[in-house]
């Protein structure tokens, strides 16, 4: 089934680790995203790459970090976790920037 | 810079009545405007878009918005709730060379 893959689907990570979150899409889709979900805050955009090779940053993104490799494939690396960082993770996928967005199940990261 | 307001954090109806969940959005250019649901647990389902044609546009599962540029809103209406309609509602919006901003969200509850 065509879709985004996200790994893993929830962690608890030590304060001070470094961790990747994975996301893949076999879609073919240009646009990749990485948002973070907060209770009261919505859905704020960390990341995003227009086309493989191509990265940008969004509204919240210190401490994170990303990379565009290919077209299927959109880490998402913590480089050393704080506790601020505890949240709900989604990696989306568009065929350009302005059609819609398709999203992936989440993962839920808490940071102890 | 676009951003989307999301008037009420929660809105509860009784089945069968009228749900209206409202959204207002700022954008310097014509606006692409989207709906999405968030069930618990899972990741966000596409309900409907608005990309310049028609101004009512219809989704799934029985819900529609209209897009009413003098009023810059983009409101998401059902004629008859059911319980399974309760959800997370996010609307969003593209200037359609950026990423999507998303709102806060509207939690909605139906009561039998």
């Amino acid at each position: 089934i065509a879709g985004i893959t996200q790994a893993p689907t929830s962690q608890i990570l030590a304060a001070g680790r470094r961790m990747t979150l994975r996301c893949t899409q076999d879609m073919r889709h240009n646009a990749m995203y990485w948002y973070r979900q907060d209770l009261g805050l919505g859905l704020r955009l960390i990341h995003y790459s227009n086309t493989a090779g191509t990265t940008g940053k969004g509204e919240v993104p210190d401490g994170y970090s990303v990379s565009r490799a290919n077209t299927d494939d959109f880490p998402l690396t913590l480089a050393s976790a704080v506790p601020s960082q505890t949240s709900v993770y989604f990696c989306a996928s568009s065929l350009y920037r302005n059609t819609e967005a398709f999203f992936g199940q989440g993962t839920r990261l808490t940071v102890v | 810079a676009q951003s989307v307001t999301q008037l009420g954090s929660h809105v509860s109806v009784s089945e069968g009545a009228l749900v209206l969940l409202r959204c207002n959005y700022s954008s310097s250019v014509p606006p692409y405007l989207f709906w999405y649901v968030q069930y618990p647990n899972q990741g966000l389902q596409l309900l409907l878009k608005y990309t310049s044609a028609a101004t009512l546009v219809k989704g799934i599962n029985g819900f529609e918005a209209e897009f009413k540029k003098s009023e810059t809103s983009f409101h998401l209406t059902k004629p008859s709730a059911h319980m399974s309609d309760a959800a997370e509602y996010f609307c969003a919006v593209s200037e359609g060379n950026t990423p999507l901003v998303f709102g806060k969200g509207t939690r909605l509850s139906v009561i039998a």
